[in-house]
């Protein structure tokens, strides 16, 4: 059974940077499909972050595009996101995911709350 | 990216079938058959119901069927149940190799 759990501080101060983990078990990352990061802020809707390659090839939202980094560590088996220069409007439960087609995540993380404040 | 348009609430009795839209441009909806749709019920993480517009993930029921016209996808729940009362979002491929969500339909089951 595949299985992802996100792991990160719960808690940013602006301007500084998010770095969130995702560690996946019951499948091998570079293996093959896409690995993404998807955000929802309180009470709101799904936005969808972006996504890297089982090669590491990357695609962000042109949104954040200039802010974001995914990237892979095959040696532990997780992925990883950096958002820098957050603000509030960066506060969100972030969710890790496995895409397995154009748009189809199938597993998907429990989820971590991280609150952007002083 | 702007986010696909979906109806903010629909309401459905038990048995009966309700479709939530999904709208969006040529640019993705209607440029690609990649439309997929999520459940997400409070506190949980979402959930595929749908991809490439109307393929069932195993272990998802009958009742939930995709489709889609011009640059609009539709979800149709046939046979509501209580444990359908979730949020829906839609989520497109786009023209820039990105993906997008719809803006998410609250689902109340009478």
């Amino acid at each position: 059974q595949v299985q992802l759990q996100e792991s990160g501080p719960g808690l940013v101060k602006p301007s500084e940077t998010l770095s969130l983990t995702c560690a996946v078990s019951g499948y091998s990352i570079s293996s093959g499909f896409y690995w993404g990061w998807i955000r929802q802020p309180p009470g709101k809707g799904l936005e969808w972050i972006g996504i890297i390659s089982h090669s590491g090839s990357t695609f962000y939202n042109p949104s954040l595009k200039s802010r974001v980094t995914i990237s892979l560590d095959t040696s532990k088996n997780q992925f990883s996101l950096k958002l820098s220069s957050v603000t509030a409007a960066d506060t969100a439960l972030y969710y890790c995911a496995r895409r397995i087609l154009a748009t189809a995540f199938d597993y998907w993380g429990q989820g971590t709350l991280v609150t952007v404040s002083s | 990216q702007s986010a696909l348009t979906q109806p903010a609430s629909v309401s459905g009795s038990p048995g009966q079938s309700i479709t939530i839209s999904c709208t969006g441009t040529s640019s993705d909806v209607g440029g690609y058959d990649s439309v997929s749709w999520y459940q997400q019920h409070p506190g949980k993480a979402p959930k595929l119901m749908i991809f490439d517009v109307s393929n069932r993930p195993s272990g998802v029921s009958i009742r939930f069927s995709g489709s889609k016209s011009g640059n609009t996808a539709s979800l149709t729940i046939s046979g509501l149940q209580a444990e359908d009362e979730a949020d829906y979002y839609c989520s497109s491929y786009t023209s820039s190799s990105t993906q997008v969500f719809g803006g998410g339909t609250k689902l109340t089951v009478l």
